[in-house]
């Protein structure tokens, strides 16, 4: 089946630097691409939506200057927290689309842990 | 937005047991899918089910989306189906909170 990968799948950073995490289409092209943010315990929260080539379009609540989206191709997106603090510690999980059919596929995740 | 709602919100199973997972929303939907999320945090897709019923080995799904709920039966459960049971309805894939199941040797 397809396959999407997260990278780093844990990372560690200190308070008021940024992380990348990036998400990989690895055997198809994705035309749109889902971040999500999980706190323990509790359901996924759609952050944003990005589409190949366009600006991502945010969910109501989420900062668009902290939390940079970059879907530069189609097997490409990343994520940039901006100025961590340790209140972005959390799970965050991409998923992605083809554009045909229903599927969607998601990566391993990655745990953010601002210290 | 679609507003979503798992019950039960824990689930406790004896190994060999059956149960059932419910997932009701608030609008008409043309995607809903069930995902087993693993102790690890790996989503995993078990159905896109936006009406009818599907069977995947001792899992199975029913959707009536005239009464707007969707059915996630597990049979004969094992201890590897232990974890969260989250229903997703939408193109974006609005979750519910899920249900955590536990099941015991």
């Amino acid at each position: 089946g397809a396959v999407v990968s997260q990278h780093p799948s844990r990372v560690i950073c200190k308070s008021g630097t940024s992380v990348k995490i990036e998400c990989r289409s690895l055997d198809f092209q994705a035309t749109t691409m889902f971040w999500y943010r999980q706190f323990p315990k509790q359901s996924l929260m759609l952050m944003a939506t990005s589409n190949e080539g366009s600006k991502a379009t945010y969910e109501q609540g989420v900062e668009k200057d902290k939390f940079l989206i970059n879907h530069a191709s189609l097997t490409l997106s990343t994520l940039t927290v901006t100025s961590a603090h340790p209140e972005d510690s959390s799970f965050y999980i991409c998923s992605a689309w083809t554009g045909v059919g229903n599927t969607i596929y998601f990566g391993e995740g990655s745990w953010l842990t601002v210290v | 937005g679609i507003q979503v709602e798992q019950s039960p919100p824990d689930l406790i199973l004896q190994e060999g047991a059956n149960s059932t997972l419910r997932c009701n929303f608030s609008d008409s939907v043309n995607n809903l899918q069930w995902f087993h999320q693993n102790p690890w945090g790996q989503l995993i897709n078990l159905f896109y089910i936006p009406s009818g019923t599907k069977q995947n080995g001792r899992l199975s799904a029913t959707t009536v989306a005239t009464e707007r709920y969707s059915l996630l039966y597990i049979s004969s459960s094992q201890t590897t189906d232990s974890g969260v049971y989250f229903c997703a309805v939408d193109y974006k894939l609005s979750f519910g909170a899920g249900t955590t199941v536990t099941v015991r040797a």
